[in-house]
């Protein structure tokens, strides 16, 4: 079946520091890939999304990069802000047929002024 | 702007009550999911519908249930509440590429709070 492995949290970082989380997946087939971000007492949002292989999604200065030979959609920013504190969960698309979403465990990051 | 709505935004009830969790969307998206949070942040698929009629069960087993009467509404029932319902519980709709949708990405409610006492 599908999954998404998701860098391990808590991330800290001070303000203007270089973010990545790590995310890989296994599934068949050529699933869409996604970003949501979770602000405290929120639902889920879409930060970015990419739906083939080296498609690159980006939003707010977040960008991830479709890498299907190695199963990745890593999360970067050049210089994460205080208002960036929230938890990031990657997710995929059913690969075969969309019947659900499939989640990583999130990644709660935190940064400090 | 997703138009995806969860009510009631907190809810604080004593043990044995019956409860329904109300989700609407105005998007006309055929698919709809409950996920259970929990404080450890991971999301736990616990319903999901593919279309007016049609509800599965999802990866987390949970004593809830849900009706899909109408495409917009996707409302989850605990007929006798725990302590061990406390949680968050997220509402999600999207397109189904299976039937031509433009697009597979999830739009979620804001979720409901839930504390059993």
């Amino acid at each position: 079946g599908n999954s998404v492995t998701q860098m391990e949290g808590p991330v800290t970082l001070s303000e203007e520091a270089f973010l990545t989380i790590n995310c890989t997946y296994t599934a068949t087939g050529y699933p869409s890939l996604f970003w949501y971000v979770q602000y405290p007492g929120e639902g889920l949002q879409l930060l970015l999304k990419a739906t083939k292989a080296d498609d690159k999604g980006s939003n707010k200065g977040f960008e991830a990069t479709y890498r299907k030979e190695t199963t990745s959609f890593h999360l970067e920013k050049g210089s994460v802000q205080v208002s960036d504190s929230a938890v990031y969960f990657c997710a995929l698309s059913g690969a075969v047929s969309a019947r659900q979403l499939t989640f990583g465990s999130g990644t709660q990051l935190t940064v400090l002024p | 702007e997703a138009d995806i709505y969860q009510t009631p935004r907190y809810l604080v009830i004593g043990t044995g009550k019956k409860i329904t969790l109300e989700c609407s969307q105005t998007m006309g998206h055929d698919k709809m999911y409950w996920y259970q949070q929990d404080p450890g942040m991971e999301l736990h698929l616990i319903h999901y519908s593919y279309g007016v009629n049609s509800t599965e069960k999802g990866d987390l087993s949970s004593e809830s249930t849900v009706s899909r009467i109408r495409t917009e509404h996707f409302p989850l029932t605990l007929e006798s509440a725990r302590p061990s319902h406390t949680s968050q519980y997220l509402c999600a709709s999207s397109d189904d590429p299976d039937r031509g949708g433009r697009d597979t990405e999830a739009f979620f409610g804001q979720g409901t709070r839930l504390t059993v006492v």
